[in-house]
């Protein structure tokens, strides 16, 4: 089956612009975490929707919201772009059930802000 | 606060070799442990997973120890192959998925 999709791979922004990434679960997952990966920081949490709701969510600025669909689709929205929000992200795709612990992951979308 | 840290940022092994990556934690709360690896231009690859009620899990030629009293977590990959080299994460979670992460450790495989 197809794995998670998501789209841009690649993202150049200019400060002060938003930017909307997307991904795709694996058909059946009702679960989508998004993440931040950098060299400094590492893989940080965003959040996670499970069916349309957000259940979790890390300490990242309010500049930063998601939202999931009802085909389990999801969009992260970065308003206000600052230089540190230069970043891969990642998202991760699971069934969501409270003792399923396999995520996968997609390959990313590069976001780079000049 | 909660965090995930690990041991030794590089680690260089031979083919054919053993290899240990290890973690520590802070929190004692989480319900279970994850390692992933990641290979260049990809995501995240699961590996395999421990609760936190349990001690070791063995998958294929992988084997996760998980210390609750010391908050030490190790992967072992036996046999290791250049296929194995990649950045190895640590991660710990409970219900729902808000794992935090350790920053990895790369695995250099040389022949």
């Amino acid at each position: 089956k197809a794995g998670v999709t998501q789209t841009p791979r690649y993202l150049i922004k200019t400060r002060g612009q938003q930017v909307t990434l997307s991904c795709s679960p694996i058909s059946g997952h009702r679960s989508v975490s998004w993440y931040q990966q950098t060299p400094g920081q590492g893989l940080q949490f965003l959040f996670e929707y499970f069916s349309e709701t957000q259940r979790n969510k890390g300490n990242f600025p309010g500049r930063f919201s998601g939202r999931q669909f009802s085909n389990s689709r999801s969009e992260m929205n970065v308003s206000t772009l600052e230089l540190g929000d230069s970043a891969l992200y990642l998202c991760a795709s699971s069934s969501g059930g409270a003792y399923n612990t396999e995520a996968f992951f997609g390959q990313g979308t590069r976001l780079t802000v000049v | 606060g909660e965090s995930v840290g690990l041991h030794l940022p590089t680690l260089s092994v031979q083919e054919g070799d053993n290899s240990i990556i290890n973690c520590a934690y802070s929190n004692s709360a989480s319900d279970y442990f994850i390692w992933y690896k990641q290979e260049s231009g990809k995501g995240p690859q699961f590996i395999i997973d421990i609760r936190s009620n349990m001690d070791k899990r063995q998958g294929q030629r992988v084997t996760v120890l998980l210390n609750k009293t010391v908050k030490h977590l190790s992967l072992q990959i036996a046999a290791t192959q250049p296929g194995d080299s990649a950045v190895y994460f640590c991660a710990m979670g409970n219900s729902g998925y808000a794992l935090n992460f350790g920053k990895g450790t790369s695995l250099l495989v040389t022949p």
